[in-house]
């Protein structure tokens, strides 16, 4: 079965400070990958997803993820975080022949920026 | 468009009530399902529906009735509360059914059985 891992559940940064947060899959087929962030109060909202090709890929506000197939991750990276990116963020997978709702997600990762 | 919408945003309940939870798009999207959120543990896949009146089961779909009469609307109906469904619940639908497709969330539901 597939599963998927965050191993940072809380993480405390000062602004301005680098940010990479780590996600790893496990599964032996072919996989589309997602990262989806929640900031306090709202939705779920897309980050960036991949699926195949280049495997660095950008998403909204500045965040950028790589695909390391070797390593079955998909870390989450942004050069330099700001006050407002405190959310908390969920890295999720899918079989690729699979349907859109049966995503898998990890258990999350809380992020706080200090000003 | 308002997107995915959920009420109410927080409830409170005594073991043995029922209660629905609502769920509302106005994206015209066949793709809908109900996911809960645990600490500790991602979101989980309750009930799904490929479109109005075709409904199925995803990983924990015990103690939780769906149904499916119009494309806009996806209710979740719990039957007899139990604290194990203390929880936070996410609606969310997708235009297409491919695993590519983007899942747009709804807020959330907290729920809180006493």
């Amino acid at each position: 079965a597939q599963s998927v891992s965050q191993h940072n559940h809380h993480v405390i940064l000062s602004e301005a400070a680098s940010l990479e947060l780590g996600c790893n899959y496990s599964y032996g087929g072919t996989v589309n990958l997602f990262w989806y962030v929640q900031y306090p109060g709202q939705h779920l909202q897309l980050l960036l997803k991949y699926f195949s090709g280049d495997p660095l890929v950008k998403g909204i506000k500045g965040f950028e993820a790589e695909f390391i197939k070797s390593k079955f991750s998909f870390n989450l990276r942004k050069p330099s975080v700001q006050w407002s990116d405190t959310a908390e963020y969920f890295c999720a997978v899918n079989d690729s022949t699979d349907s859109s709702y049966k995503l898998i997600f990890g258990s999350g990762t809380r992020l706080l920026v200090r000003p | 468009n308002a997107g995915v919408t959920q009420t109410p945003k927080f409830q409170v309940l005594k073991t043995g009530q029922s209660m629905t939870l609502q769920c509302a798009q106005d994206m015209n999207h066949e793709y809908m399902s109900w996911y809960r959120q645990d600490p500790g543990m991602g979101l989980r896949l309750i009930h799904y529906s490929v479109g109005a009146g075709i409904t199925d089961q995803g990983e924990v779909p015990n103690g939780y009735n769906v149904s499916r009469s119009t494309t806009e609307d996806f209710p979740l109906r719990l039957l007899s509360a139990a604290p194990s469904q203390t929880s936070v619940y996410f609606c969310a639908s997708s235009y297409g059914q491919g695993a590519r497709e983007t899942q747009y969330f709804g807020p959330g539901t907290r729920l809180l059985v006493l």
